[in-house]
């Protein structure tokens, strides 16, 4: 079973819709959780941090699910910019990241 | 917040040859950095901990005698990519943080092609 596992999609959706990924990982003593986005053939950018609690920066709203195992990203509202290939990673600690293979989105005008 | 900058952003070589990457941390000082790479519609995959001022751990299935590792100092990590196979060309991405359980923050990434 691999570490981290995400649906590569890719994940077709129009103009001003809501997309929500998940991202499910097996490492049980994990710490900490990032949302990273992906350009094509660029290097990846943080998104965001995942807290316990939750936590939402403008149209994108990242929770995570300890009991189940695994993390969110709900985007509203999407924007043709918001087309990427978004990484779900997790870290036991020492700063050290394994990631998921990433989710594409497409967002059609 | 955190800039790594990472160099040169591509190179082509040819098979046989030895390619060095930099990876530097401009706006803080990373006692540890992160060697990944990505083949094309692939995860990005860790090779190697670069730890300042003392050896590598590398991943199992890298070898250390090919890819070489050194962080000579708080700023600065290199990859050697020795004696370089077609099957080496990849997206090599390095990455550092700060203090803590700070995210990561990526270089720009090195697209080594080898004919």
């Amino acid at each position: 079973r691999k570490e981290v596992e995400q649906d590569p999609g890719p994940f077709n959706v129009p103009e001003g819709a809501t997309v929500a990924f998940n991202c499910t990982y097996s490492n049980s003593a994990s710490q900490s959780f990032f949302w990273y986005r992906q350009d094509c053939r660029k290097e990846p950018k943080l998104l965001m941090s995942v807290y316990s609690s939750g936590n939402e920066d403008g149209r994108f709203t990242a929770q995570l699910n300890r009991a189940s195992q695994y993390i969110s990203l709900l985007i509203r509202d999407s924007k043709l910019s918001d087309s990427a290939t978004y990484l779900c990673g997790e870290s036991g600690g020492y700063q050290k990241v394994t990631f998921g293979i990433g989710t594409k989105l497409q967002v059609i005008p | 917040g955190a800039v790594v900058s990472q160099h040169p952003s591509w190179v082509i070589c040819k098979s046989g040859t030895s390619v060095k990457i930099e990876c530097r941390s401009l706006d803080f000082q990373a006692t540890t950095m992160f060697w990944y790479r990505q083949f094309p519609k692939q995860s990005l995959m860790l090779m190697a901990t670069s730890n300042e001022g003392s050896k590598a751990t590398y991943e199992q299935g890298v070898e250390k005698d090919k890819f070489l590792i050194n962080h000579a100092s708080l700023t600065l990590s290199t990859l050697t990519v020795t004696s370089a196979h077609p099957e080496d060309s990849s997206f090599y991405i390095c990455s550092a943080a700060g203090q803590g359980n700070s995210p990561l923050h990526f270089g720009n990434g090195t697209r080594l092609t080898v004919t």
